[in-house]
């Protein structure tokens, strides 16, 4: 069956470091790879979205990777601050376009 | 530009009552999406309509759940009868189109107890 995995354990780091987050996929070809912030309490937000044709997307201090080989996409934040801290969610839209999340992981930015 | 709306915000029932909730998605966004997301874990799709047509509904307990999307817009997600398990926030989200960056409301929290 289709399977996402990011890391369940949260990551820690220091203010003005890059974040680096993890997202694999098997048994699923994707035509889109997204990737979503969410604050308790609150609904996922969109941030970003790469093709399958694309190898790269950059947004400010955000940069998405995208490996169909790997079958891998990576997530960094620079530059980050305590702000950023939040969960992180990838999803994947493949046949039908059916969206798909990863159970996400949690980023903690320290002063 | 109006969000997606969600209501109600909260909810508690007992188990084996029902319990309804609703969405109202961004206007001109044919994708509507509901879903299930347990404290600590990731969104798991329910259900994906493409204008009033399923998409996907595997996920969905169709035993107790059900959802429909009239006339292509708003869409209202029931659960009879409800479970302990059930405990969870239900997000609704909308896209312009499938694969298209998803919006999303604030979610509604139910609580069976």
């Amino acid at each position: 069956s289709q399977k996402i995995e990011q890391n369940s354990e949260a990551l820690n780091i220091q203010e003005g470091k890059t974040a680096t987050l993890t997202c694999n996929y098997t048994n699923y070809s994707p035509a889109y790879l997204q990737w979503y912030r969410q604050d308790p309490g609150r609904g996922p937000v969109f941030l970003l979205l790469i093709r399958e044709n694309e190898k790269e997307k950059r947004k400010e201090r955000l940069k998405v990777t995208f490996d169909t080989t790997l079958k891998q996409s990576l997530f960094h934040i620079t530059a980050s601050q305590p702000a950023d801290s939040a969960t992180y969610l990838c999803a994947l839209a493949g046949g039908y376009n059916k969206l798909i999340f990863g159970a996400g992981t949690r980023l903690a930015v320290h002063p | 530009e109006a969000g997606v709306a969600q209501s109600p915000r909260y909810k508690i029932i007992e188990k084996r009552q029902s319990v309804a909730f609703w969405c109202n998605p961004i206007s001109g966004h044919a994708t509507l999406y509901w879903y299930q997301q347990i404290l600590g874990q990731g969104p798991k799709l329910l259900i994906q309509f493409q204008n009033n047509g399923v998409v996907d509904d595997s996920q969905l307990p169709k035993d107790r759940f059900s959802a429909e999307r009239l006339k292509g817009v708003d869409s209202t997600l029931k659960i009879q009868p409800a479970k302990l398990e059930d405990s969870a926030v239900y997000l609704c989200a909308s896209s312009f189109g499938s694969g298209a960056e998803a919006f999303f409301g604030q979610g509604t929290r139910l609580t069976v107890v």
